[in-house]
């Protein structure tokens, strides 16, 4: 049972426009929350984090939206470069324990 | 540089061909830590070490072992490789277990 869950295993947006990627978990105990970036044949690397006890946290063009009663994370990146063309992983962390859970990702695709 | 290092690249065994996958980092980071990522379910954690000794399974240990007897090293195990072993393994290290990843760059798995 997936806890941990990216709906659109892809997304296209125009460069210039917004991009919103999201992820969605199960567990209210999850306290850390991450977004990675994926290119091809690379690791992954970190993009931006967020604490429970926060709902944004902004980072130059990008933004981490947290709505805990949701159980909703989000991503925006504005404005979208087709630099941002990677697979996004959304990460979480249980709180009290050093496990992480990612979900399944998202293929962004920002077109020219 | 400041980096995480996996060896080898690509492999292509057989079954049941004892296998190691060995993971390094320059940084003295404490937190170590290996996933796989497959088709459709993203990246999943096989093992974590929190430090020196300390070790901890992941969400997918069967099959898999580790040890961490040197801050640097973190080695992954495959005592008897089986096919649905056959994967994209991903070491990774951080400062702490509460900080965000530094990936390597992969190491593509193939057992026959």
């Amino acid at each position: 049972d997936q806890q941990v869950k990216q709906n659109s295993p892809s997304l296209s947006v125009q460069e210039g426009r917004i991009s919103i990627l999201n992820c969605d978990y199960t567990n209210s105990m999850f306290d850390y929350f991450l977004w990675y970036k994926k290119y091809p044949a690379e690791g992954p690397t970190f993009l931006i984090s967020i604490s429970s006890i926060k709902d944004k946290n902004e980072d130059g063009r990008f933004t981490v939206f947290l709505n805990k009663s949701a159980k909703h994370l989000s991503l925006h990146i504005v404005p979208s470069q087709p630099g941002d063309s990677a697979v996004y992983f959304c990460a979480v962390r249980a709180s009290g324990t050093y496990k992480y859970i990612f979900g399944t990702g998202t293929r962004l695709k920002v077109l020219a | 540089e400041a980096q995480v290092t996996q060896n080898p690249r690509y492999l292509i065994t057989v079954t049941g061909k004892k296998l190691t996958v060995t993971c390094s980092q320059n940084m003295n980071h404490e937190y170590m830590s290996w996933y796989r990522q497959d088709p459709g379910l993203g990246l999943r954690q096989i093992y974590y070490s929190m430090n020196v000794e300390v070790t901890d399974k992941g969400d997918v240990p069967e099959g898999y072992k580790v040890s961490r007897k040197e801050k640097r090293n973190f080695p992954l195990i495959l005592e008897s490789p089986s096919p649905n072993q056959t994967s994209l393994y991903f070491c990774a290290s951080s400062l702490m277990a509460v900080n965000e990843q530094f990936f390597g760059p992969g190491t593509r798995l193939t057992v026959l």
